[in-house]
């Protein structure tokens, strides 16, 4: 089965300074999609970015980027030069592509941005 | 030009009642599902649907029914509401085969007093 595991519950960082948020998977499946989304106090899920099990090199998207390990089944998030908006619950996600693409979540991490 | 759309947006009740929550998606995805957002943030899946068709549905109280009228729309429906149905219940759409990122609504904070 299925499993996302994120053990920060909560992280600090200064404004302008990077961050990354940890995320471990846990599949049988070689085949599968690793997803980033972000949830403002305002509530509406923002996707981030994504990497496929097969993708080569990490993926980025902006100031944002995921460092993937596929031996150590790690995905984290890294956030370059952070902003006061970056403050927000920051949730990990899985998809394994032999299903129907059923998206399993991690716990979240809360991250704030102090100036 | 709203991606998923979902109303109410707020729902408060009471207990017993039966309430229901609509989605609609204008992306032309094949897919929808609702998931649950308990208060301690969690986030999990409760039902898909491909082309109006049931392709997931997990381990959920008899009382919530999902419809899908077409394509277009997914909505939840909650008989017999109870104080731990309060949670936000968003909306997601995607494109079965083709597409990796499923498109969120902006959720439903559903509070049952």
């Amino acid at each position: 089965a299925q499993k996302i595991t994120q053990t920060q519950p909560g992280m600090f960082v200064q404004e302008k300074e990077a961050v990354t948020l940890d995320c471990t998977y846990d599949t049988s499946d070689q085949s599968y999609g690793l997803f980033w989304y972000k949830q403002p106090s305002s509530g509406e899920m923002i996707f981030l970015i994504y990497q496929g099990s097969y993708d080569e090199q990490n993926a980025t998207e902006g100031r944002y980027s995921l460092n993937f390990q596929k031996a150590r089944k790690s995905a984290n998030l890294v956030i370059s030069a952070s902003q006061l908006g970056d403050s927000a619950m920051y949730f990990c996600a899985m998809r394994e592509y032999t299903g129907f693409q059923k998206l399993v979540f991690g716990t979240g991490t809360r991250l704030l941005v102090s100036p | 030009d709203t991606a998923v759309s979902q109303t109410p947006k707020y729902l408060v009740t009471q207990m017993g009642n039966d309430k229901s929550i609509k989605c609609e998606q204008n992306l032309g995805h094949d897919t929808m599902y609702w998931y649950k957002q308990d208060s301690k943030k969690f986030l999990k899946i409760m039902f898909s649907y491909n082309n109006k068709e049931l392709i997931i549905n997990e381990t959920v109280p008899n009382r919530f029914s999902p419809k899908s009228p077409d394509k277009a729309h997914l909505n939840l429906h909650i008989n017999s509401l109870e104080l731990g149905d309060s949670a936000v219940y968003f909306c997601a759409s995607s494109h079965l085969r083709t597409s990796y990122e499923q498109y969120f609504g902006p959720g439903t904070r559903l509070t049952v007093t």
